[in-house]
């Protein structure tokens, strides 16, 4: 099955500064890769999403590359404001053989130092 | 607010008990995802219906069953509870079977004592 590697596990940063969160993951027939953010007790939500025909998405302040070859993506958030603290999380769906699921990531803590 | 709901908002019971869990999806949507998360594991796949049917099964132990309604609501049994089914239970929808964004649910938090 499809595994998913996302490091750093914490990260601090100093408001306006950019942050990267980077992921790697095992099955080349990977084809979707969202992020999603969590605060506290509250439900995961999507913040970005790329498709494997794509290398780079752009939403204001968030970005997700991704390098097929390497098999990895990445979130960068620039000029970081204190309400970007939150876990976030990275995950791939393999479609196929009737498995759509995703895969996760273990998660970065963000903090954002005011 | 996602659309997907999900009752009860918490849940606390007792080992060996058995619970269910309720999940109504996105209008429109036809997947339904069971995810569990605890401290440790993360985020885990448990199971995925489509309008209806199984279509994948992740991490899911035999203790554990789900079903999909004919008006596509969805429920995740739990039963001979221990102390470790401890953990927040996520629901997602989507549209269709594949790489359709999942749209979660707010979750029912079970405590197991």
């Amino acid at each position: 099955g499809e595994n998913v590697e996302q490091h750093p596990s914490t990260l601090s940063v100093q408001e306006g500064d950019s942050a990267v969160i980077k992921c790697t993951y095992s099955d080349s027939a990977s084809n979707y890769f969202p992020w999603y953010k969590q605060e506290l007790g509250k439900r995961p939500q999507l913040i970005i999403d790329i498709r494997s025909n794509v290398g780079e998405k752009k939403d204001q302040r968030i970005a997700v590359t991704l390098n097929k070859t390497a098999k990895h993506f990445s979130l960068h958030i620039t000029e970081t404001q204190p309400e970007d603290s939150a876990v976030y999380f990275c995950a791939a769906q393999l479609s196929g053989a009737g498995s759509y699921q995703l895969t996760f990531g273990k998660g970065t803590k963000l903090s954002v130092i005011p | 607010d996602s659309g997907v709901t999900q009752t009860p908002k918490h849940l606390i019971t007792a080992t060996g008990q058995r619970v269910t869990l309720r999940c109504s999806p996105r209008s429109g949507d036809l997947s339904v995802y069971w995810y569990q998360q605890s401290l440790d594991q993360g985020l885990q796949f448990l199971i995925q219906y489509y309008n209806g049917e199984e279509r994948a099964k992740g991490n899911i132990l035999e203790r554990f069953s789900a079903q999909q309604f004919p008006d596509l609501h969805s429920e995740l049994n739990l039963s001979s509870l221990e102390l470790g089914d401890s953990a927040l239970y996520f629901c997602a929808s989507s549209p269709r079977t594949f790489t359709d964004t999942q749209y979660f649910g707010p979750g029912t938090r079970l405590t197991v004592l």
